[in-house]
């Protein structure tokens, strides 16, 4: 158990429907990562948040978007759901170290998204 | 742009016969290179961080080492609880924020 929770564990849902994904880290763990694990594409790198606010994006589509509160746990907010939507989709958190250090992700259980 | 590489895609093992996995990256400033082991339908599990080239970690039957192009995942005596999606990730020195870039990883398979 990474200590990264996220729910719900299954979604299904239907073509140009919204959901919201959402996650709580690890405790003390500062920075929040969302990313997308599809069959054909791997694990993709959405965004990143720290501490509230939001530091990099990776490939996320304009439909979606992501906010982090100020008890630090993060949505995913997904909207005008296409088939190619589903996947499963990660949440990991970090200690959120300067940049020059590494900073460790420890991933969450995910959530399986199928849009039908 | 980061890459990272993963080869083989798949290998079948029996139990007890050692092997390696394959990690090529190219990356602008190596910040760190991880290895994460996942199990179908569940999320990666965090295995071993590196740092820079030449450094080994270990962990079980585990040992992952690095050079300047490349990180091998050595499997020694390998158990049928081993099989798992073994993913490589870098993470960059000089690009906003902490994102990780995945490779496609490799299946593995011990018989037993």
């Amino acid at each position: 158990d990474s200590g990264v929770t996220q729910t719900p564990k299954h979604l299904i849902t239907a073509t140009g429907q919204r959901v919201t994904l959402r996650c709580s880290p690890r405790s003390g763990d500062l920075s929040v990562y969302w990313y997308q694990q599809s069959l054909d594409q791997g694990l993709q790198f959405l965004i990143q948040y720290y501490n509230g606010e939001e530091r990099a994006k990776g490939n996320i589509l304009e439909r979606f978007s992501a906010q982090q509160f100020p008890d630090l746990h993060s949505e995913l907010n997904l909207s005008s759901l296409e088939l190619g939507d589903s996947a499963l989709y990660f949440c990991a958190s970090s200690v959120g170290a300067l940049r020059q250090s590494t900073d460790t992700q420890y991933f969450g259980p995910g959530t399986r998204l199928t849009v039908l | 742009e980061d890459q990272v590489t993963q080869s083989p895609e798949a290998l079948r093992l029996q139990e007890g016969e050692s092997s390696s996995l394959n990690c090529s990256y190219t990356v602008s400033g190596l910040r760190g290179l991880f290895w994460y082991r996942q199990d179908p339908g569940k999320g990666p599990e965090f295995l071993f961080t590196l740092y820079s080239a030449g450094e080994e970690k270990e962990k079980e039957r585990l040992k992952a080492t690095l050079t300047k192009k490349e990180s091998f995942l050595h499997i020694t005596a390998p158990k049928p609880e081993d099989s798992a999606t073994y993913l490589c990730a870098v993470q960059a020195r000089w690009t906003s924020g902490s994102r990780l870039t995945f490779g496609e990883g490799t299946q593995l398979t011990v018989n037993p």
